[in-house]
């Protein structure tokens, strides 16, 4: 059975900071994984979706990293900003079977 | 474009009640799943479908029953709450099972007393 974490579970940062979120998966054998922005008492809102043979995914200041064989994900948000306060849950996905989702990292950018 | 929606966006009960939560997708999706999400436990799911008039189990189905009689539509029935269902309840759909990204609607929140 395919588990997640992610750490750190929160994180405090001054704007303009450069930042690394990261996720582990136990199971290596996945399809794609994505990155997830969730707001306060909102739902998921993709931001990345990076698929098994890919090494990387860039969107704006996004950046997502793939290590299948270790079974790593680093989302790298650049030059952050008070708006990317956020939960980032990351979700591998494993072919035939369903999305895991990691417990989430919690992002505050302080102005 | 109104995306996935939910009905009600909260709701309380007292155990014993029943209810249904309502998810509707405008794209045409043909996988819908519910999610509930409790702090410290993530995100889980309850059931999904892969299709109009299909149903399937995930990791935590059991006191909860779906329906699918529209694809458009994804029903989610507490027949008898309990307090241990109190949670976030977030309904899913997506093109292609896992190939593609899941679109969230806005939650619903539950609080069973």
């Amino acid at each position: 059975k395919q588990e997640v974490t992610q750490i750190p579970a929160a994180l405090s940062v001054p704007e303009g900071e450069n930042l690394v979120l990261n996720c582990s998966f136990t199971d290596s054998a996945i399809y794609n994984l994505q990155w997830f922005r969730q707001d306060p008492g909102k739902g998921l809102t993709s931001l990345l979706l990076i698929q098994s043979s890919q090494r990387e995914q860039t969107s704006g200041r996004l950046n997502a990293s793939l290590d299948k064989s270790s079974g790593r994900s680093t989302l790298y948000i650049a030059a952050s900003q008070p708006g990317d306060s956020a939960t980032y849950l990351c979700a591998p996905y494993n072919y035939g079977q369903n999305f895991v989702f990691g417990p989430g990292t919690r992002l505050s950018v302080l102005p | 474009n109104a995306g996935v929606t939910q009905t009600p966006k909260f709701r309380v009960l007292k155990t014993g009640q029943s209810m249904t939560l309502l998810c509707a997708q405008d794209m045409n999706h043909e996988y819908m799943y519910w999610y509930r999400q409790d702090p410290g436990m993530g995100l889980r799911l309850i059931h999904y479908s892969v299709g109009e008039g299909t149903t399937a189990k995930g990791e935590v189905p059991d006191g909860y029953n779906v329906s699918r009689l529209k694809k458009q539509n994804f029903l989610l029935g507490l027949e008898s709450a309990a307090p241990s269902q109190t949670s976030v309840y977030f309904c899913a759909s997506a093109t292609l099972a896992g190939m593609d990204t899941q679109y969230f609607g806005p939650g619903t929140r539950l609080t069973v007393l």
